[in-house]
């Protein structure tokens, strides 16, 4: 069974600093790897999503890296503003279902 | 489309009550997936379906939760006889069977037994 772990479980920065997420999962059989934002109280906003073909993939100040072989992914945020304070959870998709760690709460103080 | 949708939003029931909760998925998506997630924690996986069959259940989901997907197109989740440990936040996402495609979430149902 895919075991996912995130660390650290918080993170507090102040704000322009450059910041890494980490994800960690066991099983490297996977297809893809995607990030996820959540605000409190809210459902889950994508960030990225890594193919287990890929290396890496960037969308604005967020760049994530996969290494599949050593089961690790990261997420990099550069620039970091306050407006980036919420969980980020990594979520491991297999040939069915996807397992989720327990995130990272991560808070930016201006 | 607007995404997916989950109906209601916020549910306050009495202990012992059964509860029913709708997920509509992305129209073209063929996979829909319902998680629970309680506080601090990540989403814990229940439950998918690809189309209307019923392909896989986690060891979580006890005899009193029972989830369809008649048409392949909206899910139900039932809860029978719910109990204080039920209360949890229980998130649906849908995406497409290429395994190289995103998944995407509804805002949740928060659940509350009292």
């Amino acid at each position: 069974k895919q075991e996912v772990t995130q660390i650290p479980a918080a993170l507090s920065v102040p704000e322009g600093e450059n910041l890494v997420l980490n994800c960690s999962f066991t099983d490297s059989a996977i297809y893809n790897l995607q990030w996820f934002r959540q605000d409190p109280g809210k459902g889950l906003t994508s960030l990225l999503l890594i193919q287990s073909s890929q290396r890496e993939q960037t969308s604005g100040r967020l760049n994530a890296s996969l290494d599949k072989s050593s089961g690790r992914s990261t997420l990099y945020i550069a620039a970091s503003q306050p407006g980036d304070s919420a969980t980020y959870l990594c979520a491991v998709r297999g040939s069915g279902d996807m397992r989720f760690g327990a995130g990272t709460r991560l808070t930016v103080k201006p | 489309d607007t995404g997916v949708s989950q109906d209601p939003r916020h549910k306050i029931t009495k202990r012992g009550q059964n509860v029913t909760f709708r997920c509509d998925p992305i129209s073209e998506h063929n996979r829909l997936y319902w998680y629970r997630q309680t506080l601090g924690q990540g989403p814990e996986f229940l439950t998918y379906f690809q189309n209307e069959a019923q392909l896989e259940k986690s060891r979580l989901l006890s005899d009193r939760f029972s989830a369809e997907r008649p048409k392949g197109s909206f899910s139900t989740l039932e809860i029978q006889r719910t109990e204080q440990g039920d209360s949890a936040m229980y998130l649906c996402a849908s995406s497409l069977i290429q395994e190289n495609t995103e998944a995407f979430f509804g805002q949740g149902t928060r659940l509350t037994v009292v």
